[in-house]
């Protein structure tokens, strides 16, 4: 069955560009979480939706970052003004959980985004 | 805030031998889960082995196997009759209704 899909896999940029991050999660999943993975280190939390509920963007770096997520399906991450340090791998991952008891998360492949 | 800890940044193992991968974790919340997530040089991070809190017996996945230790907040990962297939970046990953964290990874190598 189709999984996590993300577009672009790779995007290239310059610096104080807007970009537009897409992940399509696996359909019927309600949670979808957003990643940041920069060279070498550990994934870092972004934002995180479930089903109807405010998003948790406790994770969000600054107020450059956003997300959004259409009925309860497709994100869309947004980074305005992108700067160099910006530059990383950005991972969607879903979820069927309807709470944590069963959140396995199923990810993507990433989007590598380099900022010149 | 919750911490993860992984302090091995690589590991090697030879083909056919066992390795362990550490992990311990902070917290002062009693309902949590665990995760070891392996990531091939693909990006696709791929769920190894989950371990519930409240359960006391470790989690086990055909060659993967959890040691889980409550008390002193570690989780480690074993692996069994290591495979090349088995090379990847490996995250321990802790999750509870408050908070969500990921270690930074241990590189494991897998020699023939």
């Amino acid at each position: 069955g189709a999984g996590v899909s993300q577009s672009p896999s790779n995007k290239v940029t310059e610096k104080g560009k807007d970009v537009e991050l897409r992940c399509d999660p696996i359909s019927g999943h309600t949670a979808l979480y957003w990643y940041r993975q920069s060279l070498g280190q550990g994934l870092e939390f972004l934002i995180y939706f479930q089903g109807n509920s405010a998003p948790d963007k406790s994770g969000l770096p600054s107020d450059r970052f956003s997300a959004e997520r259409t009925g309860g399906s497709v994100s869309t991450l947004t980074i305005q003004r992108t700067q160099q340090e910006d530059s990383a791998v950005y991972l969607c991952a879903s979820s069927p959980a309807e709470g944590i008891s069963t959140d396995t998360q199923y990810f993507g492949p990433g989007t590598r985004l380099t900022v010149l | 805030a919750q911490t993860v800890t992984q302090s091995q940044p690589e590991m090697s193992v030879q083909e056919a031998e066992t390795v362990t991968l550490s992990c311990t974790y902070d917290t002062s919340e009693s309902d949590y889960y665990l995760f070891w997530y392996k990531q091939p040089p693909s990006r696709q991070m791929i769920l190894v082995i989950r371990q519930e809190a409240y359960k006391q017996q470790n989690a086990t996945e055909n060659r993967f196997s959890v040691n889980f230790q409550k008390a002193a907040k570690s989780f480690s990962l074993k692996i069994s009759d290591s495979q090349l297939g088995d090379a990847a970046m490996y995250f321990c990953a802790y999750r509870s209704i408050n908070d969500m964290r990921f270690g930074a990874g241990t590189r494991l190598t897998v020699k023939p």
